[in-house]
């Protein structure tokens, strides 16, 4: 079985603009969710959306959304970029809820 | 909102066994907790997961007392490929908006 894949696995852009990354997840898993990983703060929850509904959403600013697909896929959007979104994102997919969670390598942003 | 607080840091030599701990004082009843592994530059792994008392499959060992206000992660016989980062995660409950909360990790530094 295919494991998480997430593209592009890194990206260089300046303050201002926006991104778009992207998650595909384990074939039959319904729940992706993203996480924010920096040196300082660690790995911090986004979001999760589950049948391409944002079920949990985690304390960042709306300049951080993201949406599912039919098949599963999701992708993430960052707007008006800040020197501090540089991190490495990171998309699980599970099952459900509280089932293992299997992560992809992440996305590299690097913030000009 | 629950919280977890674990070492920042352990040190021990290959062939020991290795006792990580994980406090979440506030862990609500349907919670779950499960310990992930990380690798520089790689997404989280799963290691282990439970709800009381202790699991065990073949990599680890997790004890979770009555009052399911801390865990151990137990590594048996830890060789130089466990030197990582290991993450305590406890699912939170808070009204409608369900909530992952990682602890900070604990970065584990096996030494020949």
């Amino acid at each position: 079985k295919a494991g998480v894949t997430q593209t592009p696995r890194y990206l260089i852009k300046t303050r201002g603009q926006q991104v778009t990354l992207s998650c595909s997840p384990i074939s039959g898993h319904r729940s992706v969710s993203w996480y924010q990983q920096t040196p300082g703060q660690g790995l911090q929850f986004l979001f999760e959306y589950f049948s391409e509904t944002q079920r949990n959403k985690g304390n960042f600013p709306g300049r951080f959304s993201g949406r599912q697909f039919s098949n599963s896929r999701s992708e993430m959007n960052v707007s008006t970029l800040e020197l501090g979104d540089s991190a490495l994102y990171l998309c699980a997919s599970s099952s459900d809820r509280g089932h293992e969670q299997f992560f992809g390598p992440g996305t590299r942003l690097t913030v000009l | 909102l629950a919280k977890t607080t674990q070492p920042i840091s352990m040190d021990s030599y290959e062939g020991q066994e290795v006792n990580i701990t994980c406090s979440h004082n506030n862990i609500a009843t349907n919670d779950y907790i499960t310990w992930y592994q990380q690798f520089p530059s790689q997404g989280p792994r799963f290691i282990i997961q439970g709800y009381k008392t202790k699991v065990t499959n073949e990599v680890a060992s997790l004890f979770i007392p009555a009052d399911r206000k801390s865990s151990t992660l137990s590594l048996p016989r830890v060789s130089l490929s466990d030197t990582a980062v290991y993450y305590c995660l406890v699912g939170a409950s808070m009204d409608s908006n369900y909530q992952l909360i990682w602890g900070a990790g604990t970065k584990l530094i096996i030494k020949p």
